[in-house]
């Protein structure tokens, strides 16, 4: 598991309510992503960061924020939940450049 | 832009046959490949990668796939499933030109009948 762990792994939260869910690897690699998994989606790109504080917008941006103060944790937020953010989120870490991703258990998170 | 498609949402075959998961790629570049699986309410475990050396690469558990530049396709293979094989397999691209981003494909769900 390329000591990833995500936290927490389930939640259950309403509408409007904020969420930050958590990454966190113990092998200070530097680049660091976040997916969302949709049935028929396979898996798109949320947010990801390439160092401490240095962070980008993928494919579906739109409605979270993350932020990385320190090399081993990576955290996702939803400002204001919606029901169209209940999914299954999964943290990555790549080695280096033109390596493989090494994923986390994943968060299934509801939003009711 | 990069994009992946993997052509059978489901596949099913019998213990013992061989496997055929279908995988055609969109890249300006010479692409990272990779194959991934996902046994239920799993994580994604990496079966295998393309990066530019040997055509025919070989993965975890029997798996094997090839990289075909002239059909931009990137198949994946195995002589003789195992129960243990049912799961969803996801056809990856990597782009350099975008971070080295990964793009999935939509998934192929494969059923092992006894």
């Amino acid at each position: 598991d390329a000591g990833i762990t995500q936290s927490p792994r389930h939640k259950v939260t309403e509408t409007g309510t904020p969420v930050t869910l958590r990454c966190h690897q113990t092998e200070n690699h530097r680049y660091m992503y976040w997916y969302r998994q949709d049935p028929g989606h396979g898996l798109r790109l949320i947010h990801y960061s390439y160092g401490v504080k240095d962070t980008d917008k993928g494919e579906v941006s739109d409605g979270y924020s993350v932020s990385r103060s320190k090399t081993e944790d990576f955290l996702l937020t939803l400002e204001s939940a919606t029901s169209s953010q209940t999914s299954v989120y999964f943290c990555a870490i790549q080695l280096a450049s033109y390596n493989e991703q090494f994923f986390g258990p994943g968060t299934r998170l509801t939003v009711l | 832009a990069q994009s992946v498609t993997q052509l059978d949402s489901h596949v099913s075959v019998s213990e013992g046959t061989p496997v055929l998961l279908r995988c055609n790629y969109s890249s300006s570049y010479s692409p990272s490949l990779f194959w991934y699986v996902q046994h239920p309410n799993k994580g994604l475990q990496l079966l295998l990668k393309y990066t530019s050396a040997a055509t025919l690469v070989k993965g975890i558990n029997g798996f094997e796939a090839e990289f075909k530049k002239s059909e931009t396709s990137f198949h994946l293979t195995k002589p003789s499933a195992h129960m243990s094989d049912a799961a969803e397999y996801f056809c990856v691209v990597s782009d350099p030109n975008t971070g080295n981003q990964f793009y999935f494909g939509t998934g192929t769900s494969l059923t092992v009948i006894p």
